[in-house]
């Protein structure tokens, strides 16, 4: 229990499919972070949110959509997603910006 | 900007040896370090961290890693291996007092040979 809860573990969809990941943290933490991690690839940091504020986005394709709506949730909108997309999508929280992260187990997605 | 050089994709080791995980770091300014691990199909955990106090710091799992400012690094250790250590370690920097998130190595996958 590392108190960032993600949702689904395991998702898989067409490339025409709209799903969502969802990630909830009970840490009182102000900073969350979306993280890709592909197979032999290092981690990619896709999105970061400061007190519901989208802080970082680096060079992510429009087809992810994060959602920031309080500082206990947030959510990756998925959408005509390529097989290359297909990998481990970690949320993190940390309590602000500039600390010690904090990781989900994280959601394996599989686009077909 | 900070940036952290892990040595070594790969590191195998027989099980009871020393483990040794080769972390350089780059920063202009005071830096924080981590170290996490990853077991398969699971997130990253936080094993250590150092945060310019003792420059020997422990971690869980009976790892040990040491801040040496002379050699920019933040080499992880652990006195004798045990097949549970099998698994994926990033090292991780950030500026002391930054507001940027954590940058993070490529990792290192070690493997623990009965």
């Amino acid at each position: 229990e590392t108190g960032v809860t993600q949702t689904p573990r395991h998702l898989v969809m067409g490339m025409t499919n709209k799903k969502s990941l969802k990630c909830e943290q009970h840490l009182g933490h102000n900073a969350m972070y979306w993280y890709k991690q592909s197979a032999k690839k290092p981690l990619e940091l896709m999105f970061v949110y400061s007190l519901e504020e989208r802080v970082e986005n680096n060079s992510v394709p429009s087809r992810f959509s994060p959602e920031c709506p309080n500082s206990s949730h947030l959510f990756l909108h998925l959408h005509t997603l390529q097989p290359e997309d297909s990998a481990l999508y970690l949320c993190a929280s940390s309590p602000r910006l500039g600390n010690t992260i904090y990781f989900g187990e994280g959601s394996w997605l599989t686009v077909v | 900007a900070q940036s952290v050089t892990q040595l070594g994709s790969h590191v195998s080791v027989s099980e009871g040896a020393l483990v040794l995980l080769r972390c350089n770091y780059s920063s202009s300014v005071p830096p924080y370090l981590f170290w996490y691990v990853q077991y398969p199909n699971q997130g990253l955990q936080l094993l250590l961290k150092y945060t310019s106090a003792a420059t020997l710091v422990k971690g869980i799992n009976g790892f040990e890693a040491e801040f040496k400012k002379s050699e920019t690094s933040f080499h992880l250790t652990k006195p004798s291996a045990h097949m549970s250590d099998a698994a994926e370690y990033f090292c991780a920097v950030i500026q002391e007092s930054g507001n940027t998130p954590l940058v993070f190595g490529k990792g290192t996958r070690l493997s623990v040979i009965a």
